[in-house]
């Protein structure tokens, strides 16, 4: 079993649907967090979480340290915000992100 | 500034040339990483310097071989490669090692040929 498991693994959806991109993960950490990836590009830190909720723009991510599971919710979505969405978790004192698989969204008009 | 930025964007190479890539940032942040990115994967560490020495080298073979000159800079040179080498090469920076949030680079598409 992955430490970090994303889902779903694909999600189309159509232009302003309301989306959720779930994250669990199985070891103790220090942070988590959200990716973004365009295709054959670059990756863009969305944000970092060690407790609670964060927005930035259409986009908000929580968090619940108890049930180690994170979310992160894209409103009024659009066709740009198409990318793969990567979920990662920072243990205590260590280098290493331990990545989740990517959850590859589709924003059709 | 609050980019890292890596050039070229795009190399292709044959299996006897010597190349560098280069990562760059301006963010006073003291440790830089350089990933291997293949298609529909996580990325994979290879190399972290923290203050600009060497801290993590993840087994990388020495056909890598990294090199930060100075607190903003980070290289990797490439020689004698492979084609499976081929991937998308990705820097990033933080504040400290392991911690803080990162900033990656927009990455350096590298074809071996």
């Amino acid at each position: 079993k992955n430490e970090v498991e994303q889902s779903p693994q694909n999600l189309t959806a159509q232009e302003g649907e309301f989306i959720t991109i779930n994250c669990s993960y199985s070891v103790g950490i220090s942070a988590l967090h959200w990716l973004q990836q365009h295709p054959g590009g670059g990756i863009v830190s969305l944000f970092m979480l060690s407790s609670g909720k964060k927005k930035h723009g259409r986009l908000i991510a929580t968090i619940n340290i108890q049930e180690k599971h994170s979310s992160l919710h894209i409103t009024a979505s659009h066709p740009r915000d198409s990318a793969v969405y990567i979920c990662a978790v920072s243990r205590d004192s260590n280098y290493q992100l331990i990545w989740g698989a990517g959850t590859k969204l589709i924003i059709k008009p | 500034d609050t980019e890292v930025t890596q050039t070229p964007k795009h190399l292709v190479m044959g299996m006897t040339n010597k190349k560098s890539l280069k990562c760059e940032q301006h963010m006073g942040h003291r440790a830089m990483y350089w990933y291997k990115q293949k298609a529909k994967k996580p990325p994979e560490l290879m190399f972290v310097y923290s203050y600009e020495k060497l801290s993590i080298n993840e087994s990388v073979p020495s056909r890598f071989s990294p090199e930060c000159p100075n607190s903003s800079l980070l290289n990797l040179h490439l020689h004698a490669l492979q084609p499976e080498d081929s991937a998308l090469y990705l820097c990033a920076s933080s504040q400290e090692q392991g911690w803080y949030g990162y900033t990656f680079g927009s990455g350096t598409r590298l074809t071996v040929v």
